[in-house]
């Protein structure tokens, strides 16, 4: 099956550094979703991204589809950053079912003040 | 819109008994999924349905996992009976696909709940 690989697999910054995730994914795909896992454990919409770039504050991602990899890029972190980062895809060859997503084993992102 | 609601959020319970877990779907949402996250196995999909109807159910681990989904606004995932194995965070999301133009898979999670089989 489809294979997501998500890297580093933990990560620490010191408050008002820069970082970037990276998600490899071995098939093509639908779509790609980011989440962010805070440390009450609800899994936080950041991006929709099949292709190209966007942007929301602090955060921008990336994703390269003929190339299947995705970047997170976060900037100035803050304590408030800390958690797991999720990538999430879903496969190309089964369009039409709605979403299925398979998820990566995720970084775990701490931010010291 | 309140997002998709789960409960209850914590559920402790003793092995053997049965466990029934709930979700509303954000409204008008025809996709419903659930899933499960553990450390050992991460976030992996157990069933889904559209429009009430039960796509896959490929990842439900056994017999013991049962899932429903009455109405377009409630939907319940069933233990019986339950092991320690079953022990877990248990998310249920929900999405609305549009296809074409402005192509929009993007799925909604709720908050979770948290069970504990001991």
């Amino acid at each position: 099956g489809i294979q997501v690989e998500q890297s580093p697999p933990d990560l620490i910054l010191q408050e008002g550094a820069n970082s970037t995730l990276r998600c490899n994914f071995s098939d093509s795909v639908n779509n790609l979703q980011w989440f962010h896992q805070n440390p009450w454990g609800q899994l936080i919409n950041l991006f929709y991204i099949p292709s190209g770039t966007k942007q929301n504050g602090r955060l921008s991602a990336t994703t390269v589809a003929t190339e299947r990899y995705s970047l997170l890029y976060i900037s100035s972190s803050q304590t408030t950053d800390s958690g797991v980062y999720f990538c999430a895809v879903e496969l190309k060859r089964i369009y039409n079912q709605g979403g299925k997503l398979i998820f990566g084993q995720g970084t775990e992102l701490s931010v010291k003040p | 819109d309140a997002g998709v609601i789960q409960s209850p959020r914590h559920e402790v319970t003793e092995m053997g008994q049965e466990v029934t877990l709930r979700c509303k779907p954000i409204s008008g949402h025809d996709y419903l999924f659930w899933y499960r996250q553990t450390m050992m196995r991460g976030l992996e999909l157990l069933i889904y349905f559209n429009n009430n109807v039960p796509i896959d159910d490929s990842g439900m681990p056994e017999d013991r996992f049962s899932a429903k989904m009455p109405n377009a606004s409630f939907s319940t995932l069933k233990i019986q009976p339950s092991e320690p194995r079953d022990s877990a965070v248990y998310f249920c999301a929900s999405s609305f696909p549009r296809r074409g133009t402005g192509n929009n898979n993007e799925q909604f999670f709720g908050p979770g709940t948290r069970l504990t089989v001991l």
